[in-house]
């Protein structure tokens, strides 16, 4: 079974500053996509970046970035030039081609400090 | 554009009573739709899935249903609630098809108090 792990519970940035949160998952799978969802007080899940496997190059949205590293099955979220806004919990998500349903991780409260 | 809608957003039931939870998507058809449970602090855990009007997929047995009476409809029950079925519930869609991502699509959720 798919399992994503994110060992950070928590984690803090200073405003403007730059944070990297850590995602980890486990498959047998080859062709897959990777997900970060924000998720902040209101709790409405938003999606933050995408990832597809076959994909070598890491994906950007603006100031959020992923470091992809398939062999490693690690997909880490960097945030630059953190802003207020971006306080929230952050899960990691992933879903293979064929299976309907995604698998999140537990997730890492992020708090931006002024 | 596509919307997701559900309601209510906050709901207190006392236990041993039934719910009806209610999910609707506008701006596409023939989507995929999920029910998630988030408990408090926690990550999501999936409900039920469903890929058209009458077919459900289980994830947990628990003591919840599913229904999907309408392409766009989606309905979470339940005929006695219990302390544990407490929770936030999101409801989310994905499309089908050639060119799809596969990213899920949540709404507002409900935030359900059993008491």
């Amino acid at each position: 079974a798919q399992t994503v792990t994110q060992s950070q519970p928590e984690m803090s940035v200073q405003e403007a500053e730059t944070v990297t949160l850590s995602c980890t998952y486990d498959t047998s799978e080859s062709d897959y996509y990777l997900f970060w969802y924000k998720q902040p007080p209101s709790r409405q899940m938003i999606l933050v970046i995408r990832q597809e496997a076959y994909k070598q190059q890491n994906a950007t949205e603006n100031r959020f970035s992923v470091n992809f590293q398939k062999a490693a099955k690690s997909f880490s979220l960097k945030i630059s030039d953190s802003q207020l806004g971006d306080a929230a919990m952050y899960f990691c998500a992933y879903r293979t081609y064929n299976n309907n349903d995604m698998r999140f991780g537990a997730g890492t409260r992020l708090t931006v400090k002024p | 554009s596509q919307t997701i809608h559900q309601w209510p957003a906050t709901l207190v039931q006392p236990v041993g009573s039934p719910l009806s939870l209610e999910c609707t998507v506008e701006g596409t058809s023939n989507p995929n739709l999920y029910w998630y449970r988030q408990a408090a602090g926690r990550g999501l855990q999936l409900l039920f899935y469903s890929v058209g009007i009458g077919q459900i997929s289980s994830e947990v047995p628990q003591n919840l249903s599913a229904s999907r009476p309408q392409d766009r409809q989606f309905i979470l029950s339940s005929k006695k609630l219990l302390l544990s079925d407490s929770g936030f519930y999101l409801c989310a869609w994905s499309s089908r098809g050639l060119g799809n991502r596969y990213e899920q699509y949540f709404g507002p959720g409900t935030r359900l108090t059993v008491t």
